[in-house]
């Protein structure tokens, strides 16, 4: 079956612009996690999704924030971007209850 | 507060050789652990996991230990390969008021020398 799947692969944007980026889980797979990875912090945990509503979130600003739709695809937005928010942006599916995550190739974003 | 705690940022081990990473925690109520490993340009790969239950876990070449007094875990592989070159990430899933969250250490880059 088709893995998870990110939209762009690699985005540039310049300081105060927004950005959207996509994620399509595992087919069957309803739980989706969102994970900044920089290389002073490894994985930094965003926020989590389960049929619609988030579980959980992270210590991140309110700049950052998500959704997940009726057929469990996901999109994270960032506002007013500073130039530290650039990073791999991870996405992980799983099914609720397990403890294996599988991850997309991620959205490489540079901000300048 | 970090509750996974990988505190080697890297490691060099000459092919053919042991490698072992190390990670702690603090968390006593993690229930599993898991192992990940992740390529530049790539999203982390599930490697091995072991449950608290449990003090070791072996997978081929990769075998997972667990001292739960120490909160201590370890990744060895054996032998070595070029292949195995990459970020290792260790991580762990605490289950509090029915929702379960994954916490992963901030990785530890490993080199393998020909």
């Amino acid at each position: 079956k088709a893995g998870v799947t990110q939209t762009p692969r690699y985005l540039i944007k310049t300081r105060g612009q927004q950005v959207t980026l996509s994620c399509s889980p595992i087919s069957g797979h309803r739980s989706v996690s969102w994970y900044q990875q920089t290389p002073g912090q490894g994985l930094q945990f965003l926020f989590e999704y389960f049929s619609e509503t988030q579980r959980n979130k992270g210590n991140f600003p309110g700049r950052f924030s998500g959704r997940q739709f009726s057929n469990s695809r996901s999109e994270m937005n960032v506002s007013t971007l500073e130039l530290g928010d650039s990073a791999l942006y991870l996405c992980a599916s799983r099914n609720l209850g397990r403890h294996g995550y599988t991850f997309g190739s991620g959205t490489r974003l540079t901000v300048v | 507060d970090q509750q996974v705690k990988q505190n080697s940022p890297s490691l060099s081990v000459q092919e053919g050789r042991i490698s072992i990473l190390n990670c702690d925690y603090t968390n006593s109520m993690f229930d599993y652990f898991l192992w990940y490993k992740k390529y530049p340009a790539e999203g982390p790969t599930f490697l091995i996991s072991i449950s608290s239950i449990k003090d070791k876990n072996e997978d081929g070449r990769f075998t997972v230990f667990l001292n739960k007094s120490a909160k201590h875990l370890s990744l060895h592989i054996v032998p070595s390969q070029p292949g195995d070159s990459a970020v290792y990430f260790c991580a762990a899933r605490t289950i509090m008021n029915r929702d379960d969250k994954i916490i992963f250490g901030k990785g530890t880059r490993l080199h393998i020398l020909p």
